[in-house]
């Protein structure tokens, strides 16, 4: 079946990098998207790897190993405004989207 | 630019009523999505439709349905509400497929159902 795991929260300082993971199973692969959700907002989309490596987009980077089932999200620089959740999801056999429960990221000054 | 619009924000609803949720777009996109969020699960798929007049089950269907009678509208209503259906329910829409790229959400519907 279809399984996405991310850790359930994580912690960072203010100016950091951190690195947030996820590792998926499915039955195919048709890309892995991350999103942004601040608290009591909708998500917004951060980015979409189809092929193994890293995309840069300013700040955030996300990365992916097709052979591992595995992505991570990198941001850089980080800011009090980045405090919040980092949802992971894939596609399924049905080319409907499973989502992570997601990642609380809680960044101190 | 409005892009999705849901309503209402958040609602009471006491157990047994029915409730319908109101998603709108102006982006003429052609799939719309209803999900549910609940603490410490990921988002639910519970009704799509890749097209105006077309509809689809997702993963958690059961007690709700919807309708899709033109590209902007993508209501969803709960015919008998129960508590466990107390969650956050996001509207969303996208050009294509879900897994072909970005989705647009709406900010979200709070319900809780006693």
């Amino acid at each position: 079946g279809q399984n996405i795991d991310q850790p359930t929260e994580m912690t960072a300082t203010e100016g950091a990098i951190v690195q947030i993971n996820c590792t998926y199973q499915t039955s195919g692969f048709n890309g892995l998207f991350w999103y942004q959700q601040h608290a009591g907002e909708a998500p917004t989309f951060l980015s979409y790897n189809v092929l193994d490596g890293l995309e840069e987009k300013g700040r955030f980077s996300s990365f992916l190993s097709r052979s591992k089932g595995y992505s991570y999200l990198l941001l850089k620089e980080l800011q009090m405004k980045d405090s919040a959740s980092y949802l992971c999801a894939v596609p399924d056999s049905n080319y409907q989207l499973i989502w992570g429960a997601g990642t609380k990221l809680i960044i101190k000054p | 630019t409005a892009g999705i619009t849901q309503a209402p924000t958040s609602q009471i609803l006491a157990a047994g009523r029915s409730m319908t949720l109101r998603c709108t777009q102006d982006m003429r996109h052609n799939a719309m999505y209803w999900y549910r969020q609940d603490l410490g699960l990921g988002l639910r798929l519970i009704h799509y439709s890749n097209t105006a007049g077309t509809t689809g089950k997702g993963e958690v269907p059961d007690g709700y349905s919807v309708s899709r009678a033109n590209t902007d509208d993508f209501p969803l209503t709960l015919a008998s509400a129960v508590p466990s259906q107390t969650s956050v329910y996001f509207c969303a829409s996208s050009e294509g497929g879900e897994n072909t790229g970005e989705l647009f959400f709406g900010e979200g519907s709070r319900l809780t159902v006693l």
